[in-house]
């Protein structure tokens, strides 16, 4: 199985700051990599697909990078809305797996 | 818009077998993987397992000998079985389908809301 570590597990951040979520593949990747939010009782929802990709009808402020083994979410300035919790997910092999996730919380 | 809608119940006795079915509206299931994924209360995402409308699947190595999967592409539903469920089968359950390969590389673009499934005597 793939592993992915997310870092960090939290953070605490105030509006309007830029804010960086890494994850690392345990093995290369390629770009097949995804971030979702998730806010509390409701699913997740996706943000970034294939790395750097930007998912219809998310805010420019999220931008994803990365290939191989080292991606990163960025945030360039944080809303209130953002505040939640953020998921890496590999679809390059199965079983499909997901970072432990980083919450956003409010400093 | 394509629409998931996670069914089924939502407590179980030890041993039992927890049964749920996706619904999904606003599209066809004819194409695309679909998928589980579940969460325990206050952890991260576990992938279960997906399907393909052929009937071809794909199970967690952790899970896969209690798992299975079926799909009906009349009624535009998928269906999840897991065994002998104990009480650290208790999370919430998601269906989700699998984005296409070629431009998107396959994220899980459409969810449901989660139904929460319960184990206990």
């Amino acid at each position: 199985d793939i592993q992915m570590t997310q870092s960090p597990s939290s953070l605490s951040a105030s509006v309007g700051d830029r804010v960086t979520i890494t994850c690392r593949a345990s093995q290369s990747i390629s770009n097949y990599l995804n971030w979702y939010q998730q806010k509390p009782g409701k699913a997740p929802k996706l943000l970034i697909y294939a790395a750097s990709s930007l998912q219809s009808g998310v805010p420019s402020r999220f931008s994803g990078s990365g290939s191989g083994t080292d991606f990163t979410l960025t945030i360039s300035s944080l809303q209130a809305e953002d505040f939640a919790t953020y998921y890496c997910q590999q679809s390059y092999s199965t079983p499909r797996t997901f970072g432990q996730g980083t919450k956003v919380e409010i400093k | 818009q394509v629409q998931l809608q996670e069914s089924g119940p939502g407590l179980l006795k030890p041993s039992e077998t927890l049964s749920l079915t996706c619904t999904v509206s606003g599209g066809s299931i004819t194409t695309y993987f679909w998928t589980w994924i579940r969460q325990p209360a206050g952890k991260g995402l576990e992938w279960i397992g997906r399907i393909y409308p052929s009937g071809s699947t794909n199970y967690n190595p952790s899970l896969k000998s209690r798992v299975v999967m079926s799909v009906d592409t009349s009624k535009n539903q998928f269906s999840l079985k897991l065994t002998s469920v104990t009480a650290a089968d208790t999370a919430v359950y998601y269906c989700a389908r699998e984005g296409e390969t070629a431009v998107t590389l396959r994220p899980f673009d459409y969810w449901g809301q989660g139904t929460l499934v319960t184990v206990s005597s």
